[in-house]
């Protein structure tokens, strides 16, 4: 079955205390993001990447960093978790090659709450 | 840059009834267009998208959307909801030939009750 997959899937952590969400998916997609997702300011790019170890910066880059060291891994990692971290953190995939549907597919999310 | 506005943050509608989700989206460039909906507790799943041809789209679970370019709008129909169909409906604008960015609404939750 194709799909995106994160680990983990919930996570309570304290300040400070560096953490990895994983990302994984298995539909060979060249092309791999992170959002995280707040009420009412919908999703919002953290990282994204067009291919392994090609990264660059979505739209709140801050408190995060991320590899792409093989095509179907994209961990996102928190060097210093902040509570202004707290949110839903979803990973995508997709395959932006001409011709192709351009459609993003998601993983199930990570809700991380940092105390 | 893209943008995308969706006014209503919350659509209560009776079950049956007919509903639109409206969304326009502002951009400098040529855009594909896309709707995904997130049920509770989920991940977000395609429910239609624009990239050519017909400015009538169909997806899934019988909602249709309308691209608009003269009102760049691309608003979300269905013609009779279910009390299922209550979930967060997310716009989407993504710059055509690229897959850098795709770029989000604030998100509309459709509320169906009986």
């Amino acid at each position: 079955e194709a799909q995106v997959t994160q680990n983990p899937r919930y996570l309570i952590t304290v300040t400070g205390k560096k953490l990895t969400v994983t990302c994984s998916q298995n539909m060979n997609h060249e092309y791999m993001s992170w959002y995280r997702q707040d009420p009412g300011l919908g999703l919002r790019q953290i990282y994204y990447s067009m291919n392994v170890e090609v990264t660059d910066k979505g739209d709140v880059p801050e408190g995060y960093k991320v590899s792409r060291k093989e095509k179907r891994n994209f961990p996102l990692i928190l060097e210093s978790p902040s509570p202004n971290q707290t949110s839903l953190y979803f990973c995508a995939s997709s395959s932006p090659r001409a011709g192709g549907s351009y459609e993003q597919y998601f993983g199930p999310g990570t809700r991380l709450t940092v105390t | 840059a893209q943008s995308v506005t969706q006014l209503d943050s919350q659509v209560p509608v009776f079950e049956e009834a007919p509903v639109e989700l409206r969304c326009n989206y502002s951009s400098s460039v040529s855009v594909y267009l896309f709707w995904y909906v997130q049920y509770p507790n989920q991940g977000l799943q395609l429910l239609l998208k624009y990239l050519s041809g017909s400015t009538l789209v169909k997806g899934i679970n019988g909602f249709e959307a309308e691209f608009n370019k003269s009102q760049t709008s691309f608003h979300l129909r269905k013609p009779s909801v279910h009390i299922s169909d209550t979930a967060e409906y997310f716009c989407a604008v993504l710059r055509t030939g690229t897959a850098s960015k795709l770029t989000f609404g604030t998100g509309t939750r459709l509320q169906v009750t009986l």
